[in-house]
């Protein structure tokens, strides 16, 4: 498949395991972050996002918190699987359609 | 419902050459971005079309282009193409933009020799 990265830092975990990804962010305006997982040879698949006026959002097995005063992002995955090794990019929003993306982190499950 | 819809999945063109590629975002989604991923740079924002209209544009060169057509289609046209644009090029659409949910295709992966 195609390297989406690399260089990436990169996170192994356990199979069942919760994971934290973690995101800095470089625009302390933006409104709007994303989080993103791309497996090699697709394109980024939404997973979850939050506005900046919330500080924890949670999905089906992930939690994004969001923290404003040090412009950190992060993405919790609970009981991780085999599934979710992929790359994870966080994004982040000054109003409009316009996406900054972080560099990315790979996440390695182990079995 | 059909996800967005990238043509070609990928293309090999020489330096100096032009090409096109193809974005059809999801049904009813009117804003359409496209995206340069590369393993040095990351995934970088090209622009983005809403309403046939070019409403943010990121930092590339003047031979990176783009138009959008009433049906919300987009295609993206690079001339002059260099070795360093070698990259997947991604499309999002959204329903309007402005900090909803960005849906991606499958990206186009362009490699110039």
């Amino acid at each position: 498949g195609e390297s989406v990265g690399l260089h990436l830092p990169t996170l192994s975990v356990q199979e069942g395991d919760n994971s934290i990804i973690n995101c800095a962010y470089s625009n302390s305006a933006s409104d709007y972050f994303i989080w993103y997982k791309q497996e090699s040879g697709k394109g980024p698949q939404f997973i979850i996002d939050i506005r900046s006026n919330m500080d924890k959002r949670q999905g089906q097995r992930v939690t994004v918190l969001l923290n404003k005063t040090v412009k950190h992002l992060s993405l919790q995955i609970a009981a991780t699987q085999p599934g979710d090794s992929a790359v994870y990019f966080c994004a982040e929003s000054l109003g409009g359609n316009k996406l900054t993306f972080g560099g990315g982190t790979r996440v390695l499950v182990k079995p | 419902k059909a996800g967005v819809t990238q043509t070609p999945r990928y293309l090999i063109k020489t330096r100096g050459q032009q090409v096109t590629l193809s974005c059809s975002p999801i049904s009813g989604h009117r804003s359409v971005s496209w995206y340069q991923q590369t393993p040095g740079q990351g995934l970088q924002f090209l622009f983005e079309y809403f309403s046939e209209t070019q409403r943010n544009k990121g930092n590339f060169p003047g031979r990176f282009s783009g138009r959008q057509f009433s049906n919300s289609r987009s295609e993206m046209n690079v001339s002059t193409l260099e070795l360093g644009d070698s990259a997947l090029y991604l499309c999002a659409s959204s329903i309007q933009g402005g900090g909803t949910e960005a849906f991606f295709g499958q990206g186009t992966r362009l490699t110039v020799v």
